[in-house]
């Protein structure tokens, strides 16, 4: 059983370098998201996807883009890494009826 | 937007009961959930109200006032295990959940 698979786990990379993360589920939901979780700020919403060919932004979107090519992927990408993006980063998906999100095991991102 | 408030810290003695409150304010209200998040993991869902009242499960209730923008969680009998963050979450609309910044539940012997 996978559910929502993340890469990588962990990631050290340099300011202004480009990053994508993955996410892939195997759920067939039609709703995922990205979010960020930083200490004290609880979970933010940076970009989320309500079906294959469509995205919107969610509360902290600067940075950061997604795309939705098909069901089952949705990877963000940080064009030009900074600092502040350092965060564990979670994907999700969600269940249709209830609006249950499933996460993954979350990605972490340090950016020197 | 949303604005979603709960107590940053809790501490409760194993067997004992807390409740941890979650006041929000939005626009388009669809459905309040419960998260449990154990440091260093993911959250896991742990409770969904959409209509006015008590949800029991097990030794977790969640309650909803939809009118005073009020939810809380309830955890009985407390264990050495649910120390971790819980997470309330409004769901805006079909797809968007917003989260509030968490409270940190300690359980001591």
């Amino acid at each position: 059983i996978a559910g929502i698979t993340q890469a990588p786990t962990s990631q050290i990379l340099a300011a202004g370098r480009r990053m994508t993360l993955r996410c892939t589920q195997d759920m067939r939901h039609n709703a995922m998201y990205w979010y960020r979780q930083d200490l004290g700020l609880g979970l933010r919403l940076i970009h989320y996807s309500n079906t294959a060919g469509t995205t919107g932004k969610g509360e902290v979107p600067d940075g950061y883009s997604v795309s939705r090519a098909n069901t089952d992927d949705f990877p963000l990408t940080l064009a030009s890494a900074v600092p502040s993006q350092t965060s564990v980063y979670f994907c999700a998906s969600s269940d249709s009826y209830t609006g249950e999100l499933f996460f993954g095991e979350g990605s972490r991102l340090t950016v020197l | 937007g949303q604005n979603i408030d709960q107590p940053t810290e809790m501490t409760a003695t194993e067997g004992a009961i807390v409740q941890i409150n979650c006041t929000y304010q939005t626009s388009g209200f669809n459905g309040l959930f419960w998260y449990q998040q154990h440091a260093g993991e993911a959250p896991t869902f742990l409770s969904y109200n959409v209509l006015d009242g008590l949800e029991e499960k097990g030794r977790f209730s969640s309650f909803l006032s939809r009118s005073k923008g009020y939810s809380y969680l309830l955890l009985k009998e407390l264990q050495m295990k649910d120390s971790a963050s819980y997470l309330c979450a409004v769901r805006e609309g079909d797809y968007k959940l917003s989260f509030g910044a968490g409270t940190t539940v300690t359980v001591r012997a």
